[in-house]
């Protein structure tokens, strides 16, 4: 159980373009999505909690007109890459929770290449 | 002050021994504790949940003092597979479930 997915697993973009992460939690209801990134050798680091129906609530330092996420149901969250950059490249993670309990579990994650 | 500290290693361990890791934590509050494992490349997965009376899952076992506000993580007759970054875990202790992540301890297990 806890089985969460994120499609696509890599993308290549070129500056400027705009890039779409899907993250579904398959066999449970997520009561809240998180979504982190990672650069390499460095610890994750969370960019923004979603709770379904609500907005996101971003961390400091994160630009929610960049990073922009929608949490439509319980099972599926998005984040949207706008207007990428090659310092936007890197590793993106989204993680799921269910009510009640603090672990979360982490689809396998996305990797971004900006040209 | 770090909020989560760990020993970021590497710690190269022969295969078949015992290893230990430490992990403090500054918030008093915090309530839920966990360890969790990431491969080179990969996303997290979650090892282990830590409870108040410590736990034990096969080579796996985990401890929590709260009064010295640290973690362990033992790791008995270790596998060449183990070789891995141990993430340590803790919650924030409010309401809104974040979680927050140690930079992690690098284990490599030699054979």
């Amino acid at each position: 159980g806890a089985v969460v997915s994120q499609h696509p697993s890599w993308v290549i973009c070129k500056s400027g373009t705009s890039v779409k992460i899907e993250c579904r939690s398959l066999d449970f209801q997520a009561t809240t999505m998180f979504w982190y990134r990672q650069f390499p050798k460095q610890s994750l680091m969370l960019m923004a909690t979603s709770n379904e129906g609500s907005k996101a609530t971003y961390e400091q330092g994160v630009e929610k007109d960049k990073f922009l996420i929608n949490h439509a149901s319980l099972t599926l969250s998005t984040l949207t890459v706008t207007s990428a950059h090659p310092e936007d490249s890197s590793f993106y993670i989204c993680s799921a929770r269910v009510a009640a309990y603090y672990e979360q579990y982490f689809g396998p994650g996305t990797r971004l290449t900006v040209t | 002050r770090k909020e989560v500290e760990q020993d970021p290693g590497p710690f190269n361990v022969p295969e078949g021994a015992t290893v230990a890791f430490n992990c403090t934590y500054s918030n008093s509050a915090s309530q839920s504790f966990f360890w969790y494992r990431q491969d080179c490349r990969k996303e997290p997965k979650l090892l282990m949940s830590v409870y108040s009376s410590g736990n034990e899952d096969g080579r796996f076992t985990a401890q929590l003092n709260r009064a010295s506000q640290y973690i362990s993580l033992l790791i008995r007759d270790s596998k060449l597979s183990d070789s891995a970054t141990y993430l340590c875990v803790v919650n924030m202790g409010d309401s809104n479930y974040q979680l927050i992540w140690g930079a992690g301890t690098k284990l490599i297990i030699k054979p």
